[in-house]
Formats: C-alpha cells, sequence, structure tokens
C-alpha cells in the first residue's frame, strides 16, 4: 500500500465537529475511491471518481458527508458534523488492475 | 436484492491442507471478479483478478475459478501456511467500466500448525 497514503491513522472527535480525512496518492492515478468499513456492514463504497470528476457518489450516507479531489494525487472526505454511528475505519483507494488501498483512518465520534 | 455472500463462518484447517473459500452473488453480471487478503488494522491488498470469460487463474500457491452460470468463484490455497492466515474478500465490478467495485462481507481464514 506503498502507492496511497492516508492521514490521520486514528481520529478521535467528538460529536458535531468537523472531521477531514486525507489521501495521497503517490504516483498519480486516474481513479480514485472512498469507502468504509464496519463490522455490522463490511466495506461500502461511498464515492469515486475518474481524473479528479465524481462519478457516482450515491454511497454516501448523507449530506454530511462531502468529498473532494482537487488533482490528481490528491482528495479529502470530509464529515460535518460528525455523529457517533460514523464511528469506522475509512479507506482509500486507488486502481492499478487490483486496487491499492491504503492502511485506512480509523474514526471514533465519541 | 443485489448482493455479494461469503462464508461468514471462520474457517479453521491445518497447515498444509487446501482452504477452499466460497463467494456467490445474485443479479450481477460482473465484467470480472477480485479476491483480496485483509490483515488486521490493514487495508485489503489485491490478490488476483479473474476475468468473466476466464474459468480459472493461478498465481503462485493460489488458485480462483470464475462460473458465470453458476454466479460463483471459488478461492483455494494450497500447501495453505500460518501466514496465510486473515480474512479473504471478494470483489465485483458492478459498473461495467467505470470500475465500481463492491465488496463481500469476507471469511476469516486460520491455518493451525
Amino acid at each position: 500500500d506503498a502507492g496511497v497514503i492516508q492521514s490521520p491513522r486514528h481520529e478521535v472527535t467528538e460529536m458535531g465537529q468537523e472531521v477531514t480525512l486525507r489521501c495521497k496518492l503517490i504516483s498519480g492515478h486516474n481513479s480514485l475511491f472512498w469507502y468504509r468499513q464496519t463490522m455490522m456492514r463490511g466495506l461500502e463504497l461511498l464515492i469515486y471518481f475518474n481524473n479528479n470528476v465524481p462519478i457516482d457518489d450515491s454511497g454516501m450516507p448523507e449530506d454530511r458527508f462531502s468529498a473532494k479531489m482537487p488533482n490528481a494525487s490528491f482528495s479529502t472526505l470530509k464529515i460535518q458534523p460528525s455523529e457517533p454511528r460514523d464511528s469506522a475505519v475509512y479507506f482509500c483507494a486507488s486502481r492499478q488492475g487490483g486496487y491499492t488501498f491504503g492502511s485506512g483512518t480509523r474514526l471514533t465520534v465519541v | 436484492s443485489q448482493k455479494i455472500e461469503q462464508n461468514s463462518e471462520a474457517l479453521n484447517i491445518q497447515e498444509g491442507k487446501t482452504a477452499t473459500l466460497t463467494c456467490n452473488y445474485t443479479n450481477y453480471s460482473p465484467a470480472y471478479l477480485q479476491w483480496y487478503r485483509q490483515d488486521p488494522g490493514r487495508g485489503p491488498v489485491f490478490l488476483l483478478l479473474i476475468r468473466e470469460n476466464e474459468k480459472e487463474k493461478r498465481k503462485e500457491r493460489l488458485k480462483v475459478t470464475f462460473d458465470t452460470t453458476l454466479k460463483q468463484s471459488l478461492f483455494h490455497i494450497t500447501a495453505s501456511q500460518p501466514a496465510d492466515s486473515a480474512t479473504y474478500l471478494c470483489a465485483l465490478d458492478i459498473s461495467g467500466g467505470y470500475n465500481k467495485l463492491i465488496f463481500g462481507a469476507g471469511t476469516r481464514l486460520a491455518v493451525h500448525p
């Protein structure tokens, strides 16, 4: 997963606060994906981009979630305001044949 | 409804045996199917991709089959080792070109010495 770097690795925040998760691609790829993983629902696709353009955001749970990809090597996922049910591990991935996943951001909203 | 099913029960096998994991899907016609390995605290790692016109694919001790009639893929690890212990996820591309990949819940494999 050296090609996809996520930050922070862990985030603990209070309910109602804004959270921004970051994803950096080491080499430019034309596709970027945000997933969320929980024990109950497994890996869920939230949104994906092709050539920096959002293609499908039907997995974004609510308007509180937004994602941007300002250039070919960087993306953010923002939750505002955050809620305890948003607690999960959030993964960013890019596609090179198979998908390359980052190590994830473990978000805890208390 | 559309869904992907993997064995929810953990699979426990003895070292040296062949592990076989199952992935069934309904109401999809995927262009390809992929298998991933996930270790605790890590992101999924890509293992193999098999296309709809391929019956079988191999990579070292791994073998994947894809039966589009049965809507099923089997994932085999031969000569299993304790280091193969992990959760294995299958994933389908359901967008036919835009790479919209959805995942099964995964099967946990434990290989005992």
